[in-house]
């Protein structure tokens, strides 16, 4: 079945940088690409909605200037966390939908963000 | 905007047992409804898969119904393992909103040994 990676798995970062996560489909591309936050014991939400070759669309309430989306391929999008703060740590998780005719979605691991 | 919802929050039940989370959602405008298993720290696992047009879909000891009508979905799973202790989300793709899914807020299982 269709692969979708992210790398870092986990990244500490401190209070004032900026932290860059990849979300990659292996086997398939992908024209679109979702972001997910996940705080502990909650359910996903949807950050934004990562589309090649244009401008990301944010959900509400979600900072467009904190969270950068660049969709750089058919098969990369990254997410660029700047000025972290230690409200920003979080689970990050990337999916890709499905290019067939199932259309589910396929979810990378996740990456695990500290800022301390 | 599509709002889905899971009951119950957590759920314990001793091995063996059978057992049904639920997943409610207000739009049952949708494309389908999709069931993941996250364990402690991880990823999503994509557990079953329902069409729009289908009533249920089977996987081994999972069956998941779905009834539009009502925004309900069930996920059923036969002579629960221990293995089986995770957290269940569903998964709602409504029509109007691309390849957006809206997710539940999940059941949290633990199956005693």
């Amino acid at each position: 079945g269709a692969v979708v990676s992210q790398h870092p798995s986990w990244v500490i970062c401190k209070s004032g940088t900026s932290v860059k996560i990849e979300c990659r489909s292996l086997d398939f591309q992908a024209t679109t690409m979702f972001w997910y936050r996940q705080f502990p014991k909650q359910s996903l939400m949807l950050m934004a909605t990562s589309n090649e070759g244009s401008k990301a669309t944010y959900e509400q309430g979600v900072e467009k200037d904190k969270f950068l989306i660049n969709h750089a391929s058919l098969t990369l999008s990254t997410l660029t966390v700047t000025s972290a703060h230690p409200e920003d740590s979080s689970f990050y998780i990337c999916s890709a939908p499905s290019q067939g005719a199932l259309l589910g979605q396929y979810f990378g691991p996740g990456t695990r963000l500290t800022v301390t | 905007k599509q709002e889905v919802t899971q009951i119950p929050a957590a759920l314990s039940v001793p091995e063996g047992e059978n057992l049904v989370l639920n997943c409610s959602f207000t739009d049952s405008a949708i494309y389908n409804l999709q069931w993941f298993r996250q364990d402690p720290g991880k990823g999503l696992t994509s557990l079953l898969l329902i069409q729009s047009s289908q009533r249920e879909q089977t996987s081994g000891r999972l069956n998941a119904s779905l009834d539009k009508s009502s925004g309900r979905s069930t996920l059923y799973i036969a002579a629960s393992q221990p293995g089986d202790s995770a957290t269940y989300l569903c998964a709602a793709r409504p029509v109007d909103t691309g390849n957006q899914f809206y997710f539940g807020t999940g059941t949290s299982l633990t199956v005693i040994p």
